[in-house]
């Protein structure tokens, strides 16, 4: 069965400073691969996603992450970290060639010091 | 943008009551889940639905059923609450493999 690891269940980072979120996948196939924020109290928002082609994407408020397949992993950077990124962090992974079903990891607590 | 509207943000209810959660998206999309938010757990799927009265279990269905009778809505039912459905529950509108979700729904069984 396909599943989704998010080893670090926190995370504090200084205001400026560079941010990376771990992702790895176990999958038969290299899934379409996702990641979204939560802000306190609201939904899910979709920062990016792979789907093929180039290994790095680019998503909204600065973020982007790189597709490793040799790693089975989709980890999430961004060069300057801001307060107002401190937020839950979720990977999901959907079946290739599009399916709906979307698989989550169980999340990386983001916090920023000032 | 897609908006998908979940009737209530906080509830609280009775062991044993019959309790409704609704869902509205408004972009005509086919495909709704629900998913159930606890912390260390991340978000598990209960049911999904890719039709009009059409649906499908999703990971853990126990203690729930749902209802599609409108493609623009899909309803959470728990037929008699328990303490152990205290949890954040999310519905989401799915269209070409992007999720958009609601806000959440935190449900407090007392």
């Amino acid at each position: 069965a396909q599943s989704v690891t998010q080893p670090d269940i926190h995370i504090t980072v200084s205001e400026g400073a560079s941010l990376e979120l771990r992702c790895n996948y176990s999958y038969g196939a290299t899934p379409y691969l996702f990641w979204y924020v939560q802000s306190p109290g609201q939904g899910l928002q979709l920062l990016l996603k792979y789907f093929s082609g180039d290994t790095l994407v680019q998503g909204i408020k600065g973020f982007e992450a790189e597709f490793k397949r040799s790693q089975s992993s989709f980890n999430l950077r961004k060069p300057s970290v801001h307060w107002s990124d401190a937020a839950e962090y979720f990977c999901a992974v959907a079946p290739p060639g599009g399916g709906n079903k979307l698989t989550f990891g169980t999340g990386t607590q983001l916090k920023v010091e000032l | 943008d897609v908006k998908v509207t979940q009737s209530s943000r906080y509830l609280v209810k009775r062991t044993g009551e019959k309790v409704f959660l609704e869902c509205v998206q408004d972009m005509d999309h086919e495909n709704m889940f629900w998913y159930r938010q606890d912390p260390g757990l991340g978000l598990r799927l209960i049911y999904f639905s890719y039709d009009v009265k059409m649906k499908e279990k999703g990971d853990i269905p126990e203690g729930y059923s749902v209802s599609r009778e409108k493609k623009e809505r899909f309803s959470l039912i728990l037929e008699s609450a328990s303490t152990n459905q205290t949890s954040m529950y999310l519905c989401a509108s799915i269209y070409g493999s992007e999720a958009f979700f609601g806000q959440g729904t935190r449900l407090t069984v007392v």
